[in-house]
């Protein structure tokens, strides 16, 4: 079956750094996507993976193995807006989103 | 883990059709149901939200009298995208919220429209 993990809830200190883990089992495989979904908000894009490696966007990076099925989600100097749900997407060969459950990530001061 | 199932999962049609989009909760009752279109490389952009039994609350700039949503059930909801452009060519994503749960959404796979 196809299946994307990541991890549930994550805590992290204001001004610190926090990666957040993606693996993924799909058939085929036409890139990786992350959003971030504040509550009671609709997601909102941040990055596209589709070739190994590692996109930078300012205080927010994303990198990509596709040989390992991972992804990880990079954040620098965490500001407290930063709370907010992490969700790993990644589209199948029939071209169709396979979706995490998210991760819920908690800033403290 | 909470399922949400799309279909068709593509569809191809000529200018000027309709088409019908299915939303469905296939293991628990989803109160509220949200329907996106993501173009290319961006972000998914809220067209609507339904709920069960009422009316769907549309967002500024959305035709509702172009993108039908019925919310006829709690585990189903439609999308009819009436006389379609190519424009109107996007993936069209929904995700639904159990009861009791109102920040936790799933979503679906998407369908992917294209309008020739």
């Amino acid at each position: 079956g196809q299946n994307i993990d990541q991890p549930t809830e994550m805590t992290a200190t204001e001004g610190a750094i926090v990666q957040i883990n993606c693996t993924y089992q799909t058939s085929g495989f036409n890139g990786l996507f992350w959003y971030q979904q504040h509550a009671g908000e609709a997601p909102t894009f941040l990055s596209y993976n589709v070739l190994d490696g590692l996109e930078e966007k300012g205080r927010f990076s994303s990198f990509l193995s596709r040989s390992k099925g991972y992804s990880y989600l990079l954040l620098k100097e965490l500001q407290m807006k930063d709370s907010a749900s992490y969700l790993c997407a990644v589209m199948d060969s029939n071209y169709q989103l396979i979706w995490g459950a998210g991760t819920k990530l908690i800033i403290k001061p | 883990g909470a399922v949400v199932s799309q279909h068709p999962s593509r569809v191809i049609c000529k200018s000027g059709t309709s088409v019908k989009i299915e939303c469905r909760s296939l293991d628990f009752q989803a109160t509220t149901m949200f329907w996106y279109r993501q173009f290319p490389k961006q972000s998914l952009m809220l067209m609507a939200t339904s709920n069960e039994g009422s009316k769907a609350t549309y967002e500024q700039g959305v035709e509702k009298d172009k993108f039908l949503i019925n919310h006829a059930s709690l585990t189903l909801s439609t999308l009819t995208v009436t006389s379609a452009h190519p424009e109107d060519s996007s993936f069209y994503i929904c995700s639904a919220t159990p009861g009791g749960a109102p920040d936790t959404q799933y979503f679906g796979p998407g369908t992917r429209l294209t309008v020739l």
